[in-house]
Order: structure tokens, then C-alpha cells, then sequence
């Protein structure tokens, strides 16, 4: 089992719709996860933080954390065009300040 | 704002060239690391130091080295480039005292090794 698993995309969704991005993790990783967006040619850019059991919100985003199961979720609701990209889920290690990635899930909005 | 900057955003070098890779951020941060990105491949960690002249080995190091003789500066150092190095290069950083770990990346270099 990958130490951080995403659903393999890509995903494609209508322009308005949800767009339902989620990840598992393993054992050896901790309990902060994070959402990055990377558009097509650029660097991985943080969206969302989620270090307790539940939900945040932020904007069009949810992030999700569910510690029993061991995912992660990312929401997008109203999705964009420009939401178009892919998302990488990563989380911590259980020390140390290294994170470990996701392969990404590229998400692409139809308008 | 974090602001991590990088010294190049494409790089053309010949095989056997000594390429270096600079990067800098301004939020003093202690925690740097190098990545490379592949199609299919993800991000890999190349090295990552958690203070000035640290340095600890990622999942791929072999064909690289890293310096870091100032807290804000991380260079990567590829000794002698080979074709198989032709990649994304993404430098990132995070603040040690954070328990979350954050990670905060640069604009990144592509590297070409003809």
C-alpha cells in the first residue's frame, strides 16, 4: 500500500457542479494533511490545511479529515473552469518536518 | 507572504556539465528540500536539510549534492548531468516550529540535459 493513495483521475466534472477529490493514508503518516493545486507548468501551490478530525472550510473548498478511516478529502463546490488542474494530497510524516505526496488527481471543469 | 524564489526557470546544460540550482526564501524558514517532478513519477524528495550546513539524504539522491552555508540558501548540485536528470526541479520550505509542517514550494526550474 502507497504511504498517501489518491483516487486515479483524471476527474471530469460540469462548470457549477462539486468536484470530490480523496486520498488514504497509511500508518506512517501523521495527522496534518494538505491539499496542493499545480496547474499544468507550475509549481504545487497550498489550498487547504487540515490537522483535526471533521471539516474546514475555506472559500469554495472543504477539506475533510477522517482519522478512523484514514482519508482525506478535498471538496470544490461551484467548480470553475479555472479549478482545472491537478490536486495533490500530502501529509506528514509521524516526525520530522517531511511530507509525503500523492501522485495527484487532475481535475478538469467543462464549461 | 512566503516567498521562495528559484535562480532559473529553464536550464539547457549538456551531459556532464556541474549544474547548480539555486533557491532562496525570505521567511527564515529552517526546513528546505529539493524535489524532482516526472510524469507518472510524482514528487520525489532529492535531500532536504533541517538547518544551516544539515543536510540528510531524500528517497533519490545519487547524482546529486546540496549546500547550504546560509539559513535562506539551498542549492542543489547535480556533479555531472546525465540525460536521465532532465526533469522539473521544485525547491520548498517550512518552518520547523510549526507542529503542521507546511511546506511552501518556488516557481521551479526545468532542466533540459542534452
Amino acid at each position: 500500500q502507497k504511504e498517501v493513495e489518491q483516487n486515479s483521475g483524471p476527474l471530469s466534472v460540469p462548470e457549477g457542479a462539486i468536484a470530490s477529490l480523496n486520498c488514504t493514508y497509511s500508518d506512517r503518516v501523521s495527522q496534518s494533511f494538505f491539499w496542493y493545486r499545480q496547474y499544468s507548468g507550475k509549481s504545487p501551490e497550498l489550498i487547504m490545511s487540515i490537522y483535526s478530525n471533521g471539516d474546514k472550510e475555506d472559500g469554495r473548498f472543504t477539506a475533510q479529515l477522517n482519522k478512523a478511516s484514514q482519508y482525506v478529502s478535498l471538496l470544490i463546490r461551484d467548480s470553475q473552469p479555472s479549478d482545472s488542474a491537478t490536486y495533490l494530497c500530502a501529509g506528514s510524516y509521524n516526525q520530522g518536518g517531511k511530507l509525503i505526496f500523492g501522485q495527484g488527481t487532475e481535475l478538469s471543469v467543462k464549461p | 507572504d512566503v516567498k521562495v524564489t528559484q535562480s532559473s526557470r529553464y536550464l539547457v546544460k549538456r551531459t556532464g556539465e556541474k549544474v547548480f540550482l539555486e533557491c532562496v526564501q525570505d521567511m527564515d524558514h529552517e526546513n528546505m528540500f529539493w524535489y524532482r517532478q516526472d510524469p507518472g513519477l510524482g514528487l520525489r524528495l532529492i535531500y532536504f536539510s533541517y538547518d544551516v550546513k544539515m543536510k540528510e539524504k531524500g528517497d533519490i539522491p545519487e547524482g546529486y549534492s546540496v549546500s547550504r552555508e546560509k539559513k535562506e540558501r539551498f542549492s542543489l548540485i547535480l556533479e555531472s548531468a546525465s540525460t536521465n536528470q532532465t526533469s522539473m526541479y521544485l525547491c520548498a520550505s517550512s518552518f520547523s516550529g510549526s507542529r503542521y509542517n507546511e511546506q511552501f514550494f518556488g516557481p521551479g526550474t526545468r532542466l533540459t540535459v542534452l
